[in-house]
């Protein structure tokens, strides 16, 4: 069945660097755009990132745009969240999603924490 | 940013009775290829979100049909027919049409 798992989440400080991955499985994955979704107590739900297929269009929430970069790997059908300059507020958890505006699969997210 | 406002942030429910949650959009939801990509999610305690409607009224594989969504322009509402102990949760309504896409706080649905 349609599966991503996520992992790289953990405790970082603040201005440190953090690489999320999330492998997918049960669909043909390098036809689909691939979103990272974060969730916090106080702002909720967040769309920070999507990738189409080929990695030919990106996009970035503004919150995260300049320090996180989505990349993917389509034979590895993996795709990935660099963060960087990390900021106490980007303490969430990360969830990877599939199909860019429908969102129709989560994965069971991967927790980030940024505190000193 | 599309703000999107869910009423109410609360909605204490009786088991067997119909609930139902409004989601307003800050801008109309047509997208150039016509479409209303208005989507509402289910999360419930310790789970991820779990889409149970798109393009405004359309019910995902395996959602009970008690479910159902509706709206037009700016005003979208999902509705319980009757609530039974597995819709308790957080639900969310999304817009995807204008980026960055956008959530609404979310409508927490317990029993009273």
């Amino acid at each position: 069945q349609v599966q991503l798992v996520e992992s790289g989440g953990g405790l970082v400080k603040p201005g440190g660097s953090l690489r999320l991955s999330c492998a997918a499985s049960g669909f043909p994955f390098s036809g689909q755009y691939m979103n990272w979704i974060r969730q916090t107590p106080g702002k909720g739900l967040e769309w920070i990132s999507y990738i189409n297929g080929d990695s030919a269009d990106t996009n970035y929430a503004d919150s995260v745009k300049g320090r996180f970069t989505i990349s993917r790997d389509n034979a590895k059908k993996s795709v990935y969240l660099q963060m960087n300059s990390l900021r106490a507020e980007d303490t969430a958890v990360y969830y990877c999603v599939r199909v860019a505006r429908l969102a129709d699969v989560w994965g069971q997210g991967t927790t980030v924490t940024v505190s000193s | 940013d599309v703000v999107m406002t869910q009423s109410p942030l609360s909605l204490p429910v009786t088991l067997g009775q119909p609930a139902s949650i409004s989601c307003r959009s800050s801008q109309t939801l047509v997208y150039s290829d016509g479409r209303i990509y208005l989507n509402w999610f289910q999360q419930r305690p310790g789970q991820s979100p779990r889409r149970l409607i798109y393009w405004v009224s359309h019910r995902d594989s395996g959602v009970p049909d008690r479910f159902s969504g509706s709206g037009s322009g700016t005003d979208f509402t999902l509705e319980i027919s009757r609530v039974e102990a597995e819709d308790l949760g957080v639900y969310y309504c999304m817009q995807g049409t204008h980026w960055p896409w956008t959530f609404g706080q979310g409508t927490k649905v317990e029993v009273q």
